[in-house]
């Protein structure tokens, strides 16, 4: 089965610095794909970003880019220009071609930004 | 506007009394799952559901019971509420098992 491991379950920023999340996986296909969510205190989830596994460019949305590592089965998040909008948690999520539409989830980071 | 809605979003009830929440799509979505999410332990599936009439267990789906007899719809049952099922619950939705998952706005639920 797969696991999904968030290593760092608080985070801080200034605003307007960078800021690294970070995220194994551990996994035996070679087929997957892998996603950030970002969780506001409105609880709604929010897709940030996704990458495709056989994809070997980082995938990149706006201030918000992968450093996806697939040899070491890693997934972190950097967050650029940091806002306070960003204030959020941060799920690292795995998916299998193979399991339908599950989703397995990491424990969460929660970012704060300072001002 | 496409939307995954929940109802309730707030629920405060007590061990045993059986309760439905619902789960709606408007976006013609195949697949539908049910999460919950608890401190520490990020979102776990507890049930999903591939078409009308076909749902399958997740990762946790002791105590929990779905139907799919509409498309559309994908209410979670829990028959006799326990505290250990206080939770968040989410429902997600997809127009394939591949798709991008659409998420409802989550249900609070306090078990006393």
């Amino acid at each position: 089965a797969q696991t999904v491991t968030q290593s760092q379950p608080e985070m801080s920023v200034q605003e307007a610095e960078t800021v690294t999340l970070s995220c194994t996986y551990d996994t035996s296909e070679s087929d997957y794909y892998l996603f950030w969510y970002k969780q506001p205190p409105s609880r709604q989830m929010i897709l940030v970003i996704r990458q495709e596994a056989y994809k070997q460019q980082n995938a990149t949305e706006n201030r918000f880019s992968v450093n996806f590592q697939k040899a070491a089965k890693s997934f972190s998040l950097k967050i650029s220009d940091s806002q306070l909008g960003d204030a959020a948690m941060y799920f690292c999520a795995y998916r299998s071609p193979s399991s339908g539409s599950r989703l397995t989830f990491g424990e969460g980071t929660q970012l704060t930004v300072n001002p | 506007e496409a939307q995954v809605t929940q109802n309730p979003r707030y629920l405060i009830t007590v061990t045993g009394k059986k309760l439905t929440v619902t789960c709606s799509q408007n976006m013609n979505h195949e697949y539908m799952s049910w999460y919950r999410q608890d401190p520490g332990l990020g979102l776990r599936q507890i049930y999903y559901s591939m078409n009308v009439e076909v749902t399958d267990k997740g990762d946790v789906p002791e105590g929990y019971k779905v139907s799919r007899k509409e498309k559309r719809n994908f209410p979670l049952i829990l028959e006799s509420p326990s505290p250990n099922q206080t939770s968040l619950y989410f429902c997600a939705s997809s127009l394939r098992g591949q798709g991008e998952q659409y998420f409802g706005p989550g249900t609070r639920l306090t078990v006393t």
